[in-house]
């Protein structure tokens, strides 16, 4: 398995500032996932962060909101940009592991809140 | 499409079995998996099946797969209170990507 912190863990942010949310792995990963989970509700695919080009996005999320970075195998950070109070839910970043993505681990999540 | 359903909310008594169940529709799901929320917490994998399989145990996990009726079940054998969390079916798509469902609450009584 791999072990996945995020920083921050919760914060509390104001309208129209933006937020970035660090993923670390502690081993290569091929696949980095980032997922949104509203309150009460299930996980949703932001978007796959790819290394090295250019984030792949899901329908209903774009590069503006959600700028992705992944600038190596153990590292991605997600910025939710221009924050509303629809913005507040947990952000998760998954990875998968050996070789494939048929192992999907989920790192602790950090939890938004926008005012 | 793509979509996962599972029953919201299921109770039991502790020491008795506990089958949580989950249908999908896409019939190109790789993998199909259960992920454990803890208040809180984020998901813990519990365990995944390919989707050639019929059935996979872990313990006191078992793992029913019915392909041809896209039906997926969690049979969690003996719950403790510890096992009371929201449990998450997920498919997942060749690209990796997860489709969940909406989420099972269990309680699990004394």
């Amino acid at each position: 398995s791999a072990v996945i912190s995020q920083k921050p863990s919760r914060d509390i942010c104001q309208r129209g500032t933006s937020l970035t949310i660090q993923c670390q792995v502690d081993s290569q990963v091929t696949m980095m996932f980032w997922y949104r989970q509203q309150p009460g509700q299930s996980l949703t695919l932001i978007a796959t962060a790819n290394q090295g080009s250019e984030a792949t996005y899901e329908s209903g999320f774009v590069i503006d909101k959600f700028p992705i970075s992944r600038p190596n195998l153990t590292f991605s950070t997600l910025t939710v940009s221009n924050l509303s109070p629809e913005d507040s839910s947990i952000y998760l970043c998954s990875v998968g592991t050996s070789g494939g993505a048929y192992e999907q681990y989920f790192g602790p999540g950090t939890r938004l809140t926008v005012t | 499409g793509e979509d996962v359903e599972q029953s919201l909310f299921l109770s039991v008594r502790e020491g008795d079995s506990s089958v949580i169940n989950c249908t999908y529709t896409d019939s190109s799901s790789t993998y199909l998996y259960w992920y454990k929320q803890e208040p809180g917490a984020g998901l813990q994998l519990l365990t995944y099946i390919f989707s050639n399989m019929d059935m996979k145990q872990d313990q006191r996990l078992t793992v029913l797969l019915n392909k041809k009726d896209k039906h997926l079940s969690l049979r969690i054998a003996d719950t403790q209170t510890g096992d009371s969390a929201i449990y998450f079916c997920a498919e997942s798509l060749y690209t990796g990507k997860l489709i969940f469902g909406q989420g099972t609450t269990l309680q699990v009584k004394p």
